[in-house]
């Protein structure tokens, strides 16, 4: 069945260093790929997004990059900041049966002040 | 200010109980979607729907049900065939459903149930 793999599942960096948390999809037809970010005790919120039509998107320190031909995509976190400890999830979307989406089992970054 | 709201933050189930998670959404979504989230295993999808009265079974539909009776609610049932329901329950939506027009979810803030 469809899955999604993240790693790593937990990433210790200092303050003002970069982060990356990579995922790989297995539908080569998935077309769109969320990142949320989950603070302890609330639900998911979106970051950033990527379509299967473009290889890179960013949005002021966060990025994603995506290589549609090895089916994977990552989230690149520059300049760290304390706030940015939290867990984040990669997702993928199925098109076809049930058209879902599925997560990756998370990334607990902690960033080091 | 428009989101998804879900009920009670906190669950307590005793054997044998059905209980009812709560969500109700005013972002005027269609679909609606309930996910278990277990430490290390990402989120899981319970049940989806797509537009009222009408619902699918996602991965881990087994010992659950809901219902769609209207466009902003999306109520969990979590039945007493549930032998391991401690987790932590997310819901969420999305403006439309499917094809080439896909849409992040949004999610509440969750319910914790545990057994008693």
């Amino acid at each position: 069945g469809e899955n999604v793999e993240q790693h790593p599942s937990t990433l210790s960096v200092q303050e003002g260093d970069s982060a990356v948390i990579k995922c790989t999809y297995s539908d080569s037809a998935s077309n769109y790929f969320p990142w949320y970010k989950q603070e302890l005790g609330k639900g998911p919120q979106l970051i950033i997004d990527i379509r299967s039509n473009v290889g890179e998107k960013k949005d002021q320190r966060i990025a994603v990059t995506l290589n549609k031909t090895a089916k994977h995509f990552s989230l690149h976190i520059t300049e760290t900041q304390p706030e940015d400890s939290a867990v984040y999830f990669c997702a993928a979307f199925f098109p076809g049966t049930g058209n879902q989406f599925y997560f990756g089992t998370g990334t607990s970054l902690t960033v080091i002040p | 200010d428009g989101g998804i709201t879900q009920s009670p933050k906190y669950l307590f189930r005793k054997e044998g109980q059905n209980v009812t998670l709560s969500c109700e959404q005013n972002l005027n979504h269609d679909a609606m979607y309930w996910y278990r989230q277990d430490p290390g295993q990402g989120l899981r999808l319970i049940y989806y729907s797509q537009i009222v009265n009408d619902f699918q079974k996602g991965d881990i539909a087994e010992g659950y049900s809901v219902s769609r009776e209207k466009k902003e609610s999306f109520p969990l049932t979590v039945t007493s065939a549930q032998k391991n329901p401690t987790a932590f329950y997310l819901c969420a939506s999305t403006p439309q459903t499917g094809g080439s027009s896909n849409q992040p979810q949004h999610f509440g803030d969750g319910t914790r149930l545990s057994i008693l």
